[in-house]
């Protein structure tokens, strides 16, 4: 079965750097468009990075661009995002989402269970 | 950029139906997909391309989508449908963002 688990995540203080992990299992992860979306304390949803199957092609909001890098390792079956320059605001549960392989549109059919960035001094 | 536009709150009794609107510009154009999220736990996905199902997904749930609003309908609500929901679309006019509305508590009188 599909499973995506995010791993990294922890305490650290502004303006510092943390790359998260998501390691893919049960399906064709070279294959497959896969996402970060993050979620604040009490917040709803935010879509904060994709990268394209083979890693050709990554897109980012504006609140993240040049703070953070989405990348894989389909070698390892594993998603990445390095985020720097971490501010307060970036308090929040990363999950790390597949998009379906058939999928024409952008959309999320599997989860991860998230990790806990919280960022503080 | 585009917005999605939710209701904060939806209530409904146990046995009637709730209708959770996801409002936008010409969204009736573009692909509406929702997801179902419940304390301390990952979203999960129950409508995509505006109505259909994914497996295991009761058929209760079921969506619509024309003009400026989306819609997720869940008949007979029940006790465990109680939880955040968010509505979701690709916008590929800014960059190939996706956007989510702000999410809709349905709680179950």
């Amino acid at each position: 079965q599909v499973q995506l688990v995010e791993s990294g995540g922890g305490v650290v203080q502004p303006g510092r750097s943390l790359r998260l992990s998501c390691a893919a299992s049960g399906f064709t992860f070279s294959s497959s468009t896969m996402h970060w979306v993050r979620q604040a304390p009490g917040k709803g949803l935010e879509w904060v990075a994709v990268i394209l199957f083979d890693g050709s092609n990554k897109y980012y909001p504006d609140s993240v661009k040049g703070r953070f890098t989405i990348s894989r390792d389909n070698s390892k079956n594993t998603l990445y995002l390095q985020v720097n320059s971490l501010r307060p605001e970036d308090t929040a549960v990363y999950y790390c989402a597949r998009s379906p392989i058939e999928a024409d549109v952008f959309y999320f059919d599997y989860w991860g269970q998230g990790t806990l960035v919280t960022v503080s001094s | 950029s585009y917005v999605l536009t939710q209701p904060p709150s939806v209530s409904e009794a146990p046995g009637k139906t709730a209708r959770i609107t996801c409002g936008g510009n010409n969204i009736g154009t573009k692909s509406v997909h929702w997801y179902q999220q419940k304390p301390g736990q990952a979203p999960v996905l129950v409508i995509y391309y505006d109505s259909d199902r994914p497996s295991g997904i009761p058929e209760r749930f079921s969506g619509s989508n024309s003009g400026n609003t989306a819609t997720l309908t869940i008949s007979r609500v029940e006790a465990g449908d109680e939880a955040d929901y968010y509505c979701q679309v690709w916008d590929t006019s800014s960059d190939h963002h996706v956007v989510f509305g702000g999410g809709t508590k349905l709680t179950v009188l």
